[in-house]
């Protein structure tokens, strides 16, 4: 059992250039969301799904573009880094029931240079 | 619209109890805790939901006051293991979303 499983776990890109995050997780969880997590500010809500076709904004959105066109996945785009999208991300998946918690991918490391 | 945690870090001896406070100017539906190593993912400790209640597992528990909108992790007997970052998560009532505080970091030592 998997769980929650993101890609790449590092990438280095530089300013202008795009990329996509994948997000994969195999229990059929509905909920799937996307964290940027910075020193000293915790880890901050981009985009969040509440199921297949479904997407929503976060609390910091800005610059980036989501698309859950299967439930297992969740994929997190960014059109044209900026220095300041440097950061570590988390997906994270939960189930519907409203014990659910979060189950958490294991990150990637992303640098803008 | 990030709940505020206090304090930012806690520095314990073995054996020692601390108290880590989550407050949100939302009212909320429930309220998570997280403990992250470091260069780890966060790990799930436990769930509160609306209803004002307590909950606890071995030395780790945590309240959570609907009405003040606040939650607080208790540690008790703190033992090396429990060294880590710790995050309240809030969801808000009638969103799906969980916004994460600041964190608090716990250090323990021998």
């Amino acid at each position: 059992n998997a769980g929650v499983t993101q890609t790449p776990k590092f990438r280095v890109l530089k300013t202008g250039q795009s990329m996509t995050l994948l997000c994969a997780q195999d229990m059929n969880h509905e909920y799937m969301y996307w964290y940027r997590q910075d020193p000293g500010m915790g880890l901050r809500l981009i985009h969040y799904s509440v199921g297949e076709g479904t997407t929503a904004k976060g609390e910091v959105p800005d610059g980036y573009n989501v698309s859950r066109l299967k439930k297992q996945n969740f994929l997190l785009g960014l059109e044209s880094a900026a220095p300041s999208q440097t950061s570590v991300y988390f997906c994270a998946s939960r189930g519907l029931n409203y014990n659910s918690p979060l189950h958490f991918g294991n990150g990637t490391r992303l640098t803008v240079t | 619209q990030q709940p505020v945690q206090s304090p930012q870090a806690v520095i314990l001896r073995e054996g020692e109890d601390a108290v880590i406070n989550c407050s949100s100017s939302k009212a909320l539906y429930s309220v998570h805790w997280y403990r992250q190593k470091h260069g780890e993912a966060p790990v799930f400790l436990m769930i509160l939901l609306k209803g004002g209640e307590q909950k606890g597992h071995d030395k780790i528990s945590a309240s959570f006051n609907e009405k003040k909108q606040q939650s607080s992790l208790y540690l008790t007997a703190s033992q090396l293991s429990y060294s880590g970052t710790y995050f309240c998560g809030t969801e808000p009532d009638n969103t799906d979303k969980l916004i994460f505080g600041t964190g608090t970091r716990l250090q323990v030592f021998p």
